[in-house]
């Protein structure tokens, strides 16, 4: 059964830092990970999805790698802001289910103070 | 463009009585179309998925139901609500093939049954 873990839960950086949030699952027969982003009591908004068949995808500030082999997935955001506080949240698409379902990790809440 | 529109926003339901949300997608046609809950504390979990008119799989026992009486139009109901089906409802089309499978959510309808 496929289980996706992020850590940490939460956390606080001042403004200007570079920072990591982690993702990791334990199956990986995945065709692709995605990244979201969610607001306070909002729907979730991709960032990023990687194939299965890449290594990493950029957009802007943010950067996600995924090694498939060792079932970790990491969100590199550069210069954090204010504005990038929100919770993270990574899920997978497992190749076991053809329903197109996604796989979710809990997120990683993320506080930028200025 | 493609855009997914989910309503109402927030809805305070008493326990026993019905319940209705509803999304539709524009820009797109016989989309993959799921409804996901988010329960406090939780991560993500789908509901039901949909890949055309009339068909619903379910994929996990509950108090709900779902329809697509159109394409591109997807039901969430309830005949009687149980103070569990509180939470964050989403609803998501997915597009692509494969590894290209990415996913779009709409903004989210934040339902307490008290």
């Amino acid at each position: 059964k496929q289980e996706v873990t992020q850590i940490p839960a939460a956390l606080s950086v001042p403004e200007g830092e570079n920072l990591v949030l982690n993702c990791s699952f334990t199956d990986s027969a995945i065709y692709n990970l995605q990244w979201f982003r969610q607001d306070p009591g909002k729907g979730l908004t991709s960032l990023l999805l990687i194939q299965s068949s890449q290594r990493e995808q950029t957009s802007g500030r943010l950067n996600a790698s995924l090694d498939k082999s060792s079932g970790r997935s990491t969100l590199y955001i550069a210069a954090s802001q204010p504005g990038d506080s929100a919770t993270y949240l990574c899920a997978v698409r497992p190749r076991a289910s053809n329903t197109g379902k996604l796989i979710f990790g809990q997120g990683t809440t993320l506080q930028v103070k200025p | 463009s493609q855009t997914i529109h989910q309503w109402p926003a927030t809805l305070v339901q008493p326990v026993g009585s019905p319940l209705s949300l509803e999304c539709t997608v524009e820009g797109t046609s016989n989309p993959n179309l799921y409804w996901y809950r988010q329960a406090a504390g939780r991560g993500l979990q789908l509901l039901f998925y949909s890949v055309g008119i009339g068909q619903i799989s379910s994929e996990v026992p509950q108090n709900l139901s779902a329809s697509r009486p159109q394409d591109r139009q997807f039901i969430l109901s309830s005949k009687k609500l149980l103070l569990s089906d509180s939470g964050f409802y989403l609803c998501a089309w997915s597009f692509g093939q494969g590894a290209f499978y990415g996913y779009t959510f709409g903004s989210g309808t934040r339902l307490t049954v008290v």
